[in-house]
């Protein structure tokens, strides 16, 4: 099926860093969805993206999609501890149901 | 208090065994899906229903089945075909199929031994 890439896999920081997942699809996406998953938990919604060039910004973090709609980013600045989890893009590549990227670890080293 | 729940939150079976898990959803939405999640996987989805009484299959339903004869509700069956039934399950739901964000409920993680 359809895919969406993500990198890195596990990323590891000093409390205080920044830190930046990406999402990568070889199809052009109708929106991007980001969710975060603590340690034990379940996936929760963190926002969605649709417009092509979108940026937005929820206090420490910044997603972004691409112009072409094909590949997008969540940028943390300066990491904290609360931060720890692990990270999804999900995107719908057509009318279909989301498809989800395997997900950053981001660990933080206080 | 509005949201998904799924039950139990651990389940264990021995091999050969059917296993029913639930998920009922209050939030009076259309659509619910069935993720498996195992380690550095992500989450593949097994089955979806965009409304009662209809779903389709996702990308790994091979052993695994579904029903939706009530709104609130999408339980799914491990069966005894799955090959490596062991996992996380999360059970989610959105307002419609297209365009909206999903909700998920706690997960079962089902081992089968």
């Amino acid at each position: 099926g359809q895919q969406v890439m993500q990198i890195p896999q596990y990323q590891h920081v000093q409390e205080g860093e920044d830190f930046t997942t990406y999402c990568n699809s070889s199809t052009t996406l109708s929106n991007i969805q980001w969710y975060k998953q603590r340690p034990g938990g379940h996936p929760v919604f963190l926002i969605q993206l649709v417009k092509s060039g979108e940026v937005k910004k929820q206090k420490r973090l910044t997603f972004q999609f691409g112009e072409a709609k094909k590949n997008s980013s969540l940028h943390i600045t300066a990491t904290q501890t609360t931060d720890v989890g692990t990270y999804f893009c999900a995107g719908r590549p057509g009318n279909t149901p989301l498809v989800f990227g395997k997900g950053t670890r981001l660990s933080v080293i206080a | 208090d509005g949201g998904i729940t799924q039950s139990p939150k651990y389940l264990f079976r021995k091999e050969g065994q059917n296993v029913t898990l639930s998920c009922e959803q209050n939030l009076n939405h259309d659509a619910m899906y069935w993720y498996r999640q195992d380690p550095g996987q992500g989450l593949r989805l097994i089955y979806y229903s965009q409304i009662v009484n209809d779903f389709q299959k996702g990308d790994i339903a091979e052993g695994y089945s579904v029903s939706r004869e009530k709104k609130e509700s999408f339980p799914l069956t491990v069966t005894s075909a799955q090959k490596n039934p062991t996992a996380f399950y999360l059970c989610a739901s959105s307002k419609r199929l297209a365009e909206y964000e999903q909700y998920f409920g706690p997960g079962t993680r089902l081992t089968v031994t």
